[in-house]
Order: structure tokens, then sequence, then C-alpha cells
């Protein structure tokens, strides 16, 4: 396995639109992820999916903001109608286990709205 | 208020000097990682504990639960070590400092 992966790695987008990003966890990996993270600061807990469950979201997380993991593979991270605000590293990580054990991390996707 | 305080924010240091960055909670926590980010953004996990003193070459995490506080520390510290390190604690969800940006020079 080739450890956790995201797509796209950068993306740039006009405000107003809409973008996805994706995650592909360790396979074994029964956890899923969100954290964002903004120039100069540690990263932000979003949400985390427990299989195909998400138990947990931030209040970060606007109604704007939708995670998935139809079937406790990957998620899709979407967010409608785009900020300036928006503008910052999107990471994704997975860990085996029923707490917050080690987590292994994507490389994230860096998103620019202009 | 933040969960998770570290402390410095910026180091540098020169080759083959010992460091050390500190991390202070304020929550109760399941256990305390240690991050490491390289510039471009990918985050390795270096440690996690919950309590006493784990050792990984040259870098040795300790923890004081009763204090709350955690230490990193790098012996013989090499230029390949400069990286933000980032100290995070897990309870209910994860919390993560703002990092220690470190740059050892040669």
């Amino acid at each position: 396995d080739t450890g956790v992966s995201q797509d796209p790695r950068h993306k740039i987008t006009k405000r107003g639109q809409n973008v996805t990003f994706r995650c592909d966890p360790i396979s074994e990996h029964n956890r899923l992820y969100w954290y964002r993270q903004t120039l100069g600061q540690g990263p932000e807990f979003l949400t985390y999916f427990q299989n195909e469950a998400q138990l947990e979201k931030s209040r970060l997380l606007s109604d704007r903001f939708s995670a998935e993991r139809p079937k406790g593979s990957f998620s899709t991270l979407e967010i409608q109608r785009t900020e300036q605000g928006d503008s910052a590293m999107y990471l994704c990580a997975s860990s085996l286990g029923w707490d917050m054990g080690e987590q292994y991390f994507g490389p994230g996707t860096r998103l620019t709205v202009t | 208020k933040n969960e998770v305080e570290q402390s410095p924010q910026n180091l540098t240091a020169q080759e083959g000097e010992f460091i050390t960055i500190n991390c202070s909670y304020s929550v109760g926590i399941s256990a305390l990682h240690w991050l490491q980010q390289h510039p471009g953004g990918g985050i390795v996990s270096l440690f996690m504990l919950s309590s006493g003193k784990k050792k990984h070459g040259r870098l040795i995490a300790t923890i004081n639960i009763q204090e709350k506080h955690s230490s990193l520390h790098i012996t013989a510290s090499h230029p390949r070590d400069s990286a933000v390190y980032i100290c995070a604690v897990n309870f209910n969800k994860f919390y993560f400092g703002s990092g220690t940006k470190l740059n050892v020079k040669p």
C-alpha cells in the first residue's frame, strides 16, 4: 500500500465555484479524518468517519461544506460556493482502530480561491 | 483560547546542537502526538504517547500527564531535521498546536 493519497494536489478556482476533493485512505483503515490548515497555523479538525458513518463535524464545517464516505473506503469533501477564506491546505488522514490512534496523513490538497 | 500551546514558534540551531520543543495542553487527553511537516505540506507522525518517554533514533519524546506538558528533543541536530514540528492531542477529536518551525544550519 502506498499510503494515503489525495486528489487533486492543487486546485485554483474562482469565488463562487464548487470544488470536490478526494481522499483514498490506507486500505484497511476504518477511520478517516479531514483537516484544514492555513498558512503558519497547525491543522484544524473538520470531520471524521468511522467506516461510512460521519461521527463528528466541527463547527468550522459550514453548510457549504459536505463530506461523504459512501462505502467506507474513499472520501470526498465538497465545498460549494467557494469564498476566498476557504483558501487553505485540506489534509486527509486515516487510522486503524476504535479510538484516535496513530494517524497517517495524505499530502494534502492546496486550494486557492481567486 | 488554544487547547495546545507550543514553544518556541521559531527555532534556529547549528548542526549538532541539542534541540527541545515544548508543548502544553489544557484538556484531558487520550494521547499526545508529535508530527513533522516538511515544506510542501506532507505530515509524518513521529510519536504517539500517553505516558513516559519514547525514543526513535535521535528523537526523544516525553510527556508529564500531571503537568499536561510534553517535550520533543532532537539530539545531534542535522539540516535535514529542518521542518515544522506540530504537537497534537486527542480528546474525542484532535487539537493541534500551531507548530514550531525549526531551521538547522550546517
